[in-house]
């Protein structure tokens, strides 16, 4: 199966700077990778996807990028703001049934000092 | 529009007893799965449903049933519950639709969660 290991575990970072998020996949068949914020006590919610066939997308103040070859893909936080201090999770599928079956990481904890 | 519900919030069972865990979705969703969290660990799928009558195991299904009469709601039963099932369950849906290159249009719309305790 499936294997996705995210880092850091934890980041802090001052308002204002940026945060990148890494992960690395092991299944070349993947092709959908989106990435969740979750709040603490809250479900986890979609921020951001890409699938296999992208190597970038962005919107506003976060990005992806995705390398295909090297099986690592990336989250971009510029201008960072407080409320974007939450846990970020990584996750990949492959087909038949995509993104109804995600293989996560193990999260990154980002706090945005003020 | 209530979107994915869960119930209970919270549960907290002695070790050997059953349970159900409900989760409907008022959203017409095809696609329904489970999930459970554990601190570092992140998500990992326990079943999934891609429609009424089909069910299929995911990554740590020991120990729980599933089962799709219908399109709205996916039970998991916990048969014999052990303290190790102690966590925080999430169901989600999601339906599959035609997009164009890079576009969400599988995205999973996670219930609130069920913290469960084993003792």
């Amino acid at each position: 199966g499936e294997n996705v290991e995210q880092h850091p575990s934890t980041l802090s970072v001052q308002e204002g700077d940026s945060a990148v998020i890494k992960c690395t996949y092991s299944d070349s068949a993947s092709n959908y990778f989106p990435w969740y914020k979750q709040e603490l006590g809250k479900r986890p919610q979609l921020i951001i996807d890409i699938r296999s066939n992208v190597g970038e997308k962005k919107d506003q103040r976060i990005a992806v990028t995705l390398n295909k070859t090297a099986k690592h893909f990336s989250l971009h936080i510029t201008e960072t703001q407080p409320e974007d201090s939450a846990v970020y999770f990584c996750a990949a599928s492959r087909p038949p049934h995509g993104a109804n079956n995600l293989f996560f990481g193990t999260g990154t904890r980002l706090t945005v000092i003020p | 529009n209530a979107g994915v519900t869960q119930t209970p919030k919270f549960q907290v069972l002695k070790t050997g007893q059953s349970m159900t865990l409900q989760c409907a979705q008022d959203m017409n969703h095809e696609y329904m799965s489970w999930y459970r969290q554990d601190p570092g660990m992140g998500l990992r799928l326990i079943h999934y449903s891609v429609g009424a009558g089909i069910t299929d195991q995911g990554e740590v299904p020991n120990g729980y049933n599933v089962s799709r009469s219908t399109t709205e709601d996916f039970p998991l039963r916990l048969l014999s519950a052990a303290p190790s099932q102690t966590s925080v369950y999430f169901c989600a849906s999601s339906y599959s639709r035609p997009g164009t290159s890079g576009s969400s249009y599988n995205e999973q719309f996670f219930g609130p969660g069920t913290r469960l305790t084993v003792l």
